[in-house]
């Protein structure tokens, strides 16, 4: 059981937005900085989002964060079929003294 | 070119040891903490462990404290992981990973623990 909770799964058809939620506690979400990472099958996963809200270089408009007290959020709009793959937020937890993964969100775009 | 390059995986029976390392070029090592995060066949990604940039610091999940140890070497560009008493549910693809703010990830080595 992941202290960070994501939905197991999402869909979206091409064009449209979605978004993919990330809940935690005082402890970690509430208290830290949240990052998003993307995973593509058979790859490693890659930075879509850090420090809640900034986007490295490279990576497209389309996916935004958001955090609010101890809830994340990624969106991605103008879904298209290349970003049907695995999505992770992570961050620190000053209770356990440790960084930690939500379970993933497996995105579909039907 | 890939920025960090991970190595010394292979299967290994439970209860001895492994020790990863992994290799950085192209940037600035000695400027990142750096991570350790595997992956179970079919399952999530995981965090193990992250060591400051000097070394100076070191965090662990609780299902590897004790048994896992990570270090560095600036001089040589190298993050290592080693790895003992090994368990079934140690099997793995490991990852490290440059600071969560930074892109650098490498592409991982397979561990399988197994009789």
């Amino acid at each position: 059981q992941s202290v960070l909770t994501q939905p197991p799964s999402a869909s979206g058809t091409p064009g449209q937005r979605v978004t993919i939620s990330c809940s935690g506690s005082s402890s970690n979400i509430g208290n830290n900085y949240l990052y998003w990472y993307q995973q593509l099958p058979g790859t490693a996963p890659k930075l879509l989002v850090y420090k809640n809200t900034q986007r490295p270089s490279g990576v497209p408009d389309r996916f935004s964060g958001s955090k609010s007290g101890t809830s994340a959020s990624l969106a991605i709009s103008g879904l298209r079929s290349e970003d049907e793959a695995d999505y992770y937020c992570a961050t620190w937890d000053d209770s356990l003294s440790g960084w930690v993964f939500g379970g993933g969100t497996k995105l579909t775009v039907l | 070119q890939v920025p960090l390059v991970e190595s010394g995986g292979g299967v290994v029976q439970p209860g001895r040891s492994l020790r990863l390392s992994c290799v950085a070029a192209g940037i600035t090592f000695s400027s990142y903490g750096m991570h350790w995060v595997r992956q179970a066949p079919g399952k999530g990604l995981e965090w193990v462990a992250v060591i400051s940039d000097d070394g100076s610091n070191e965090y662990y999940a609780d299902s590897v404290k004790g048994r896992f140890t990570i270090s560095r070497d600036n001089s040589k560009n190298t993050l290592y992981l080693q790895m003992n008493s090994l368990r079934p549910e140690d099997t793995a693809m490991y990852y490290c990973a440059g600071d969560f703010s930074s892109s650098h990830w490498g592409r991982g080595t397979l561990v399988t623990v197994s009789s």
